[in-house]
């Protein structure tokens, strides 16, 4: 079946704008996660969506960064006024349900460069 | 807290030679392990993962890990290298009650023909 598909793939913006990434999870999976990869700070865990319950949000690096998920299935993580430090792959998963049991099934990632 | 930490950002060795890259952990509460693997401009794909079924884990592609409580650690482990094995490889912790990974900073693995 089909697997985690982000997009776009490369996004290049220029300092100050925003940009939306996009998640589309795995049929049936309840949670979703968003992590960031950077040179500076690796593989980081920024937010996560569990069914309709609130998402845990505490890894989010600055109020620029929010994320939201419709309907229980496609996600989009929107960062404001975009900074330089910014730039990174934005990672997305997914699971059956969120606990520490289950796989998280990774997709491509987006790249974004900030200019 | 959890964390992970990969000794060895790079890692070196000839095709057909033991693959052993290293990872040791720190978590409050027993810990699920992970090794992922990333292949050049695409996701993260799950090698194996302990979840205290059996301390010896064997995985895809030949890849076996073993969870050492004592030592704290969860080295990967691969008898014979291959040429496709070339990638980088992140080791991950997430406690249990917890829902998020913590990774390591990974390692990158080349295999020399």
């Amino acid at each position: 079946g089909a697997g985690v598909s982000q997009s776009p793939s490369n996004k290049v913006t220029e300092k100050g704008k925003d940009v939306e990434l996009r998640c589309d999870p795995i049929s049936g999976h309840t949670a979703l996660y968003w992590y960031r990869q950077s040179l500076g700070q690796g593989l980081e865990f920024l937010i996560y969506f569990q069914g309709n319950s609130a998402p845990d949000k505490s890894g989010l690096p600055s109020d620029r960064f929010s994320a939201e998920r419709t309907g229980g299935s496609v996600s989009t993580l929107t960062i404001q006024r975009t900074q330089q430090e910014d730039s990174a792959v934005y990672l997305c998963a997914s699971s059956l349900v969120a606990d520490s049991y289950n796989e998280q099934f990774f997709g491509p990632g987006t790249r974004l460069t900030v200019l | 807290a959890q964390s992970v930490t990969q000794l060895g950002s790079h890692v070196s060795v000839s095709e057909g030679a033991l693959v052993l890259l290293r990872c040791n952990y720190s978590s409050s509460v027993p810990p699920y392990l992970f090794w992922y693997v990333q292949y050049p401009n695409q996701g993260l794909q799950l090698l194996l993962k302990y979840t205290s079924a059996a301390t010896l884990v064997k995985g895809i592609n030949g890849f076996e890990a073993e969870f050492k409580k004592s030592e704290t650690s969860f080295h990967l482990t691969k008898p014979s290298a291959h040429m496709s094995d070339a990638a980088e490889y992140f080791c991950a912790v997430i406690s249990t009650g917890a829902n998020n990974l913590f990774f390591g900073t990974g390692t990158r693995l080349t295999v020399i023909p």
